[in-house]
């Protein structure tokens, strides 16, 4: 099946910094999504972004689907923003909305 | 309700024990997964229901695992004679439509022990 690789594992911030986090796929994609994930557990969408470009307030995310990956900023950060940040693709070939996940990059935001 | 809802959200099983896990997805939601999460991983998939349909159950990890929708709506994961690596949180997680564009919902989890 597709693998998906994400990096940095762990990364500690000073609030106010800005990070990128890369996820890496070996397959072509037709879904791509990124959730956070809040020390109680709760995953949320972040970004539907099989392709292209797309911001929302202080996180973006920019996906090359032809090299087979996609990035995550976060500009800003504040400690608001700490937990684990997931990259889950869908291959071309997956049913329905089915999504393969990557270990995750822990995020500590530090005030 | 507003979002995706499950139960019970914590339960610990003696080995051998069957649990089963429920999950209400949001109203009219046409997909629902369920998703397995081991402790410092990634979500890992499951199970797949287009409405009442099971239509891909290649994660189960074996045959005491099972999962039902039988009217479309509610679902149930059953594991059958747990055994301590079934300890995880398992996610269950919905979406509109059938499509890949259409946003995921997850809920909050039902924390497994087994012990």
């Amino acid at each position: 099946g597709i693998q998906v690789e994400q990096s940095p594992p762990d990364l500690i911030l000073q609030e106010g910094a800005n990070s990128t986090l890369r996820c890496n796929f070996s397959d072509s994609v037709n879904n791509l999504q990124w959730f956070h994930q809040n020390p109680w557990g709760q995953l949320i969408n972040l970004f539907y972004i099989p392709s292209g470009t797309k911001q929302n307030g202080r996180l973006s995310a920019t996906t090359v689907a032809t090299e087979r990956y996609s990035l995550l900023y976060i500009s800003s950060s504040q400690t608001t923003d700490s937990g684990v940040y997931f990259c889950a693709v869908g291959g071309i070939k997956a049913a329905g909305n089915k999504l393969t996940f990557g270990g995750g990059t822990r995020v500590l935001v530090k005030p | 309700g507003a979002g995706v809802s499950q139960s019970p959200r914590y339960k610990v099983a003696k080995r051998g024990q069957d649990v089963a896990l429920r999950c209400d997805p949001i109203s009219g939601h046409v997909s629902l997964f369920w998703y397995q999460q081991a402790l410092g991983q990634g979500p890992e998939f499951l199970t797949y229901f287009q409405n009442e349909a099971q239509l891909d159950k290649s994660g189960l990890p074996s045959d005491r695992f099972f999962a039902e929708r039988p009217e479309g709506s509610v679902s149930t994961l059953k594991i059958q004679r747990t055994q301590q690596e079934d300890s995880a949180v398992y996610l269950c997680a919905s979406s509109l439509g059938r499509g890949p564009g259409n946003t995921i919902y997850f809920g909050e989890g039902s924390w497994l022990t087994v012990v």
